[in-house]
């Protein structure tokens, strides 16, 4: 298995609604990453699991949560949105984090594509 | 922190002509260096990287130049195809001073068209 799954392919929620991303790998990949994507913007980077531990929150807000309950899977809960908070909403891994001389390849996967009413 | 800076924002080439992106970034100790594409409504796709110890890679049609002293590095398509058609990203790993874990950062991508 060489992908990373995303459910639900779509999702409209209103302001006042709970719901959850879910994303999953089985390669192995011990870091795991939530992006945030507007239309004809790069990929912005919301979190980082390095071995299922957080390791970076680029200064999200509290009304999402990410959650990794172990290697394979990474979730992000959503309570409270904003209508601009609708975009897509890529996962991804690395067989291990970024940086230094152990970088590895980042593998996204198709999105979840969020609106807000 | 990085800055990716990317041009152009929009490219527009003749089928089997060449295309060239720049980017260019800030962080000297950044070391690893992607370019993804990504059609429209589908997932960012690594299509070649190249690494701070090599100057050049190739990978058929699509190369990749890294200058460090310079902090640039360009990807260059060849005999361009429509279905070249898609947004491509750059983007660059940095490094941090503690020596922990940097992330990519995206530069804001180019929109190519192969016309046919």
């Amino acid at each position: 298995d060489t992908e990373v799954t995303q459910t639900p392919k779509h999702l409209v929620m209103g302001m006042t609604n709970k719901k959850s991303l879910k994303c999953e790998q089985h390669m192995g990949h011990r870091a795991m990453y939530w992006y945030k994507q507007k239309a004809k913007k790069p990929p912005e980077l919301m979190f980082v699991y390095s071995y299922e531990k957080l390791s970076i929150n680029e200064s999200v807000p509290s009304r999402f949560s990410p959650e990794c309950p172990n290697s394979s899977l990474l979730n992000l809960h959503l309570h409270a949105l904003q209508p601009e908070d609708s975009a897509l909403y890529l996962c991804a891994s690395s067989l291990k984090p970024q940086g230094g001389s152990g970088a590895n390849v980042l593998t996204f996967g198709a999105g979840s594509r969020l609106t807000v009413l | 922190g990085e800055n990716v800076e990317q041009h152009p924002s929009t490219l527009s080439v003749q089928e089997g002509d060449s295309a060239v992106i720049k980017c260019t970034y800030s962080d000297s100790a950044s070391n690893y260096f992607p370019w993804y594409k990504q059609e429209l409504g589908k997932r960012p796709q690594l299509i070649i990287d190249i690494r701070s110890n090599v100057g050049e890679k190739k990978d058929q049609r699509i190369a990749v130049t890294l200058n460090k002293t310079a902090k640039h590095f360009s990807l260059h398509i060849t005999e361009t195809q429509p279905e070249d058609s898609a947004v491509y990203f750059c983007a660059a790993s940095f490094g941090t001073l503690d020596g922990s874990q940097g992330n990519l950062i995206f530069g804001k991508g180019t929109k190519l068209s192969v016309k046919p």
